[in-house]
């Protein structure tokens, strides 16, 4: 079965750039979506097709997806950035998420 | 705006059944698919299986084949999430979302969170 592996942790300053990537086998050839999960809320969308923002979704948040890694920009980054992340792919006949990254914003 | 609105907490007994509920607001699952996912505490989210209620095409994570029985109702935009043989393992927060399919695939809305604890 296919799997995604990110990094458990990533920490980032207040207004700096964090990068979260999430690694899969020729991953760059699937769409990519990304999940914000705050502590005790329901994920929500951030990034679908490997680079698109929902309505709503604050420009500093920006994806792209090559070869066999995809990466969640997060631009300016703010405390209420701090959740976990989770990568996505649809594999058929399976959805696939990875193993998700904590952003820890100090 | 779609609203996703799961059923409320249960504790369940070891080796019995539970059943999730999953009505939608402000939209539909026609066209779309419905997802279930799982995360235990602590851990992260596990995709369960998903229903297309237009084909009335199911399929599940092999983790769980035989176990989960994804339903809808569509007269009342409602779907189902049935997980039987519980164990304690299976306690966790069990998530509905609305799922874009096709030529590209993802969640672009998600239930409010079931929470089952397995007890006895």
């Amino acid at each position: 079965s296919y799997e995604l592996t990110q990094p458990l942790s990533v920490s980032v300053s207040p207004g700096q750039t964090a990068s979260i990537t999430c690694s899969g086998d020729k991953l760059g050839d699937k769409s990519a979506s990304w999940y914000q999960q705050r502590p005790g809320q329901s994920p929500v969308l951030v990034i679908y097709e490997d680079n698109k923002r929902p309505s709503g979704i604050p420009e500093r948040f920006s994806g792209s997806n090559s070869e066999n890694t995809a990466t969640l920009t997060i631009s300016g980054t703010q405390a209420l950035d701090e959740a976990d992340y989770y990568c996505q792919v649809w594999d058929p006949p399976s959805w696939v998420f990875g193993g998700g990254t904590k952003l820890t914003v100090l | 705006q779609v609203q996703l609105v799961q059923s409320g907490a249960e504790v369940k007994n070891p080796g019995s059944s539970v059943k999730v509920s999953c009505k939608a607001s402000g939209g539909t699952f026609t066209s779309y698919a419905v997802s279930w996912v799982r995360q235990a505490p602590g851990q992260g989210l596990e995709w369960m299986g998903r229903l297309i209620p237009i084909f009335g095409l199911a399929n599940y994570a092999q983790t769980f084949k035989g176990r989960v029985t994804i339903t809808a109702d569509e007269s009342m935009n409602t779907a189902y999430m049935e997980l039987s043989s519980l164990t304690y393992e299976d306690t966790a927060i069990y998530y509905c979302a609305r799922a874009i399919f096709g030529v590209v695939n993802y969640f672009d809305y998600w239930g409010q969170g079931t929470l089952i604890t397995v007890s006895s």
